[in-house]
């Protein structure tokens, strides 16, 4: 069964770090592209950040270019995401999701979904 | 940045009902669009990609359609499980998702 299973979410005050951690099994890990995507309590998603297959491409969303790093070790089948300079906007659930096209780009439709990391950025 | 805009927010229908969803894009993405299904506290559920390919597993009463920047998400007889919250999806240039349109019971 292919299964993702993110961790590292927490309370943490703003202008604070976090890192987020993604394990993944029951497929070739380093055959995908991997992302986070974000979704704010009672909001709608938001795609943050992805990775290809083996870290030599990555993209953010303008939302959180140069505070958030998305990183991936493919030894471990497992998926990062550092966020740095963390605001109130960025509280929300965190999922980590994987390409679905199998060509080792980040491009494509998300399948699956893990069931999420809450992040809650608070004073 | 390509903005994906859905219509209705939210719609209510009855079991049984025909219901169509549209999604319209700020630019072309050809067929580069999928089509997701959310219930209260569970991640999203692929039902959709490449704008009409049904997803491996999901009732052959959800279909999708159209190419450019116009596309529709259709559920032709309304089951009691398919009341949720489904969003689009490009994939064309980065990601982006339609707000989201609620589908609720009248």
């Amino acid at each position: 069964e292919v299964q993702l299973v993110e961790s590292g979410g927490g309370v943490v005050r703003p202008g604070g770090s976090l890192r987020l951690s993604c394990v993944a099994s029951g497929f070739t890990f380093d055959d995908y592209g991997m992302s986070w995507v974000r979704q704010a309590p009672g909001k709608g998603l938001e795609w943050v950040s992805g990775i290809n297959w083996n870290g030599g491409s990555t993209g953010y969303a303008d939302s959180v270019k140069g505070r958030f790093t998305i990183s991936r070790d493919n030894a471990k089948n497992s998926l990062y995401l550092q966020m740095n300079s963390l605001r109130a906007e960025d509280t929300a659930f965190y999922h980590c999701t994987r390409a679905g096209l199998g060509t080792g780009n980040y491009l494509g439709w998300f399948d699956p979904w893990g069931q999420g990391t809450l992040v809650t950025v608070s004073s | 940045d390509i903005q994906m805009t859905q219509s209705p927010s939210t719609l209510s229908a009855f079991v049984g009902d025909r219901v169509t969803i549209t999604c319209r894009a700020s630019q072309t993405i050809s067929s580069w669009l999928a089509w997701y299904q959310q219930k209260p506290g569970k991640a999203p559920k692929l039902l959709i990609y490449k704008a009409s390919n049904l997803e491996s597993g999901v009732p052959s009463r959800f279909s999708g359609s159209g190419s450019g920047t116009e596309f529709t998400l259709t559920i032709s007889s309304l089951q009691p499980d398919d009341f949720a919250t489904y969003y689009c999806q490009q994939y064309y240039s980065y990601h982006s998702f339609g707000q989201g349109t609620k589908l609720q019971i009248k």
